[in-house]
């Protein structure tokens, strides 16, 4: 089945510089979202878009912006880059079921991750 | 968001059952108790999810206590492939579509 792919899988950036990354959803799903998580940090919630619209924003800096595309794919951009934003990126996708006010929260499925290092 | 609180560590001996407690005492009507791990250098992965029922799956059990304040993952059978970091992660059904992870509980299984 496919999964999750996310681009590149390792970036190393220098201090000041700008960073793409890049995540591709499990086909027919709807939702992505974006996680951080710092060394020996548990995963933190970025950010997340619903059919291309932002639908909920955790704690990404002003230095972050992110969208969601007509084909469902998401880029988080990431510039004036600091030696605190190494860490590992994860997009995950789902789909929302169910309609009106009762939609089932399904699962979110993770891709591998992109390992950013900020020099 | 409601609050999840479990031990730091488990460990456990290959192929006996490991039982993963998380107490959730604020919890509301509306909230899913989810469960992901997370395997080392892996992102995380869903493993099971109820509301009041207990709940199987291939992965694991998930047992709810009738006042839905605490809840017990299950793993039957131990395997090294088991070791990981285990989130337990309330989802409000109403609007609450992220997950919030916090400190999870990392399960060691001895051969």
């Amino acid at each position: 089945a496919a999964g999750v792919i996310q681009s590149p899988r390792h970036l190393i950036k220098e201090k000041r510089e700008t960073a793409t990354l890049k995540c591709y959803p499990i086909p027919r799903h709807d939702t992505v979202y974006w996680y951080q998580q710092g060394p020996g940090q548990d995963p933190q919630f970025l950010i997340s878009f619903y059919e291309k619209m932002q639908s909920d924003k955790g704690s990404i800096p002003d230095r972050f912006s992110a969208q969601q595309f007509s084909d469902y794919h998401s880029e988080l951009n990431m510039s004036s880059l600091e030696l605190g934003d190494s860490a590992l990126y994860f997009c995950a996708s789902s789909s929302r079921q169910g309609q009106g006010g009762g939609k089932y929260l399904s699962e979110q499925y993770f891709g591998p991750g992109t390992r950013l290092t900020v020099t | 968001d409601a609050k999840t609180t479990q031990p730091n560590s488990m460990e456990s001996n290959e192929e006996e059952p490991v039982h993963l407690p998380c107490n959730h005492s604020t919890i509301s009507g509306t909230d899913y108790i989810h469960w992901y791990r997370q395997l080392p250098s892996q992102g995380p992965e869903y493993v099971i999810h109820g509301l009041t029922s207990n709940v199987n799956n291939r992965m694991a059990s998930l047992a709810i206590a009738e006042d839905r304040k605490s809840s017990t993952l299950i793993l039957h059978r131990a395997t090294l492939r088991d070791a990981a970091v285990y989130y337990c992660i309330l989802r409000s059904r109403s609007n609450d579509y992220k997950l919030s992870f916090g400190a999870g509980t990392t399960v060691t299984v001895r051969a």
